[in-house]
């Protein structure tokens, strides 16, 4: 039984490049989330999937990070034009689909982005 | 809008004694409580649920919270702590908005259980 796997585990960028980072939930979880994680603080939502459809983005979500999920696998999160207050742990999430808000999340390790 | 307040920043507790880790909550309507736990360099890792029924949960790793829903708080706790408790621990409430399952998340409370 796998896991949710991220990829890459860490990433340094330089300001004003793009970064694209990849998430597998696990097999059977149609639902998909992505966070951000600074330190000192919880994760903070920034998007959700329902199989390959986006159905929530949070104001935290500037046009500059854009996120996709084809086929309703595997995820996609890019960040445009990074700035140093990106840097952060960006973590995924996978749930079954059942109705309501009892669903445990399962979480990835995340990965660290650091914006030079 | 839904919350959690996590009060302590860290928590020190020597091997063997009880610790106990604080959380509240606000919710409207019914509360579906969490407790998630990171290593460092981890993704979150599921501890503990509260969905309804008994107010006392049982979790992983000889982990229980206890619901109380007068104070609504949701506080974590174990009889004996071992050292490889040692992490972060993080409170979170659930609930559906806007047609999707909302969690939020507590800022996390440090647990430093020295030997």
């Amino acid at each position: 039984d796998t896991g949710v796997s991220q990829d890459p585990r860490h990433k340094i960028t330089k300001r004003g490049q793009n970064v694209t980072f990849r998430c597998d939930p696990i097999s059977e979880h149609n639902r998909l989330y992505w966070y951000r994680q600074t330190l000192g603080q919880g994760p903070e939502f920034l998007t959700y999937f329902q199989n390959e459809a986006q159905l929530e983005k949070s104001r935290l979500l500037s046009d500059r990070f854009s996120a996709e999920r084809p086929k309703g696998s595997f995820s996609t999160l890019e960040i445009q034009r990074t700035e140093q207050g990106d840097s952060a742990m960006y973590l995924c999430a996978s749930s079954p689909g059942l109705a309501g808000a009892k669903n445990i999340q399962y979480f990835g390790a995340g990965t660290r982005l650091s914006v030079l | 809008a839904q919350s959690v307040a996590q009060p302590e920043d860290q928590v020190n507790v020597a091997e063997g004694n009880p610790l106990t880790v604080k959380c509240t909550y606000s919710v409207s309507g019914n509360p579906y409580l969490f407790w998630y736990v990171q290593y460092p360099n981890r993704g979150l890792q599921f501890l503990l649920k509260y969905i309804t029924g008994d107010n006392l949960v049982k979790g992983s790793y000889g982990f229980e919270a206890e619901f109380n829903k007068s104070q609504t708080s949701f506080h974590l706790k174990k009889p004996s702590a071992l050292v490889s408790d040692s992490a972060l621990y993080f409170c979170a409430v659930s609930a559906v908005s806007g047609g999707y399952q909302k969690v939020t998340f507590g800022t996390g409370t440090k647990l430093q259980v020295i030997p």
